[in-house]
């Protein structure tokens, strides 16, 4: 139980172009969602926090415009990045909470923008 | 503000022996500890958490020990396996932190055979 789904495991795209990551809880409902990044060899970094029905609460210093979080369902949130530029080239990680403190992981999206 | 720290970047031990991770938070409003594990270009595993009413929570070979007064958790891994090797993040969070969760740098794990 408690699997998290991400979609796609890797991207590459040109510079100027969009990429939407997909983030389902295959087997709970998850009224939280949350979306991490991490760099090469640091810890994850929340970006923001998504909330079904509503809009995403983003962490200090995460443009919201860039990444574009929607969580339509209770099951599935998407994090799109607009514009995707090389400094936006990381390993986004997305997860669900069924329970309060308890965070499941998807297996993560390698983005690489050229 | 680093308020959960790991201190120790990596970490070598010998398959059978015991692994000994230990993190440190500054946060004194965590009441919710948690340890992942983590492969390259995977998403983190839970492996177990604890709750402050707690000082101790034991899964298989896997013990979580609570020092609240020391604001200090640890993680054992006995006996410790080659497949035990990867990187292992502590984590916390509180209700004032409204559920996210805080993660500590990552101790890397590497069990010798």
């Amino acid at each position: 139980g408690a699997v998290v789904s991400q979609h796609p495991s890797w991207v590459i795209c040109k510079s100027g172009t969009s990429v939407k990551i997909e983030c389902r809880s295959l087997d709970f409902q998850a009224t939280t969602m949350f979306w991490y990044r991490q760099f090469p060899k640091q810890s994850l970094m929340l970006m923001a926090t998504s909330n079904e029905g509503s809009k995403a609460t983003y962490e200090q210093g995460v443009e919201k415009d860039k990444f574009l979080i929607n969580h339509a369902s209770l099951t599935l949130s998407t994090l799109t990045v607009t514009s995707a530029h090389p400094e936006d080239s990381s390993f986004y990680i997305c997860s669900a909470s069924p329970l309060q403190n308890i965070q499941y992981f998807g297996a993560g999206t390698r983005l690489s923008v050229l | 503000d680093q308020q959960v720290k790991q201190n120790s970047p990596s970490l070598s031990v010998q398959e059978g022996r015991i692994s000994i991770l230990n993190c440190d938070y500054t946060n004194s409003m965590f009441d919710y500890f948690l340890w992942y594990k983590k492969y390259p270009a995977e998403g983190p595993t839970f492996l177990i958490s604890i709750s402050s009413i707690k000082d101790k929570n034991e899964d298989g070979r896997f013990t979580v020990f609570l020092n609240k007064s020391a604001k200090h958790l640890s993680l054992h891994i006995v006996p410790s396996q080659p497949g035990d090797s990867a990187v292992y993040f502590c984590a916390a969070s509180g209700k004032a932190a409204g559920n996210k969760l805080t993660f500590g740098g990552g101790t890397r794990v590497l069990v010798k055979p």
